[in-house]
């Protein structure tokens, strides 16, 4: 079992530019999240989808978009990369009853 | 809404010392409550949750945390730390079992010096 999966693990873009996050789950759970980590601020919620199909915001969503057309993937889309998003990105799936698995994480810069 | 509180930033302890890295949750409804540690360039891995039933619940590697409802509390707690404790860790809380969101609190380093 892979459990959740991140890529890329480190990523250097340059304002302006756009890119994809992607996380994929294989363990056919419901609910997806994503999750920036800055210093000192702990873990902050980006997005959030409870199904396919589903999504909505969390506190943080300016800047980043999501979609989820499948159970297993829930990519985090950055239209415009500011040097504000420079920050550690956690994908994380979960089910009912159970704890939060998360992955490793994306290492995203800024310039 | 919920909220965590952790207290302390910093925590810095002597190998053999006991460990306590103190949680203090606020939520409507009856929580959920967990601890996960994060250790350098990795993903977080949970230590030990709090559902229903006993308010005591033992994790990995020796750590174990108590919910006290009429504190708000779930303090983690290790007899002995080891060099390898070494690690940021963070208390989260949900409201339910359901699919409302985990809210972290802003995290606390423990150190662990010879």
């Amino acid at each position: 079992n892979a459990g959740v999966t991140q890529t890329p693990k480190f990523q250097v873009l340059k304002t302006g530019q756009s890119m994809t996050l992607q996380c994929a789950q294989d363990m056919n759970h419901e609910y997806m999240s994503w999750y920036r980590q800055d210093p000192g601020m702990g873990l902050r919620l980006i997005h959030y989808s409870v199904g396919a199909g589903i999504t909505d915001q969390g506190e943080v969503p300016n800047g980043y978009n999501v979609s989820r057309s499948t159970t297993e993937d829930f990519p985090l889309r950055l239209l415009s990369a500011a040097p504000s998003q420079t920050s550690v990105y956690f994908c994380a799936s979960t089910s009912l009853n159970t704890e939060a698995f998360f992955g490793q994480g994306t290492r995203l810069t800024v310039v | 809404a919920q909220s965590v509180t952790q207290l302390g930033s910093h925590v810095s302890v002597s190998e053999g010392a006991l460990v306590l890295l103190r949680c203090n949750y606020s939520s409507s409804v009856p929580p959920y409550l967990f601890w996960y540690v994060q250790y350098p360039n990795q993903g977080l891995q949970l230590l030990l949750k709090y559902t229903t039933g006993a308010t005591l619940v033992k994790g990995i590697n020796g750590f174990e945390a108590e919910f006290k409802k009429s504190e708000t509390s779930f303090h983690l707690t290790k007899p002995s730390a080891h060099m390898s404790d070494a690690a940021e860790y963070f208390c989260a809380v949900r409201a339910d079992s359901g699919y409302s969101t985990l809210t972290f609190g802003k995290g606390t380093m423990l150190l662990v010096s010879p």
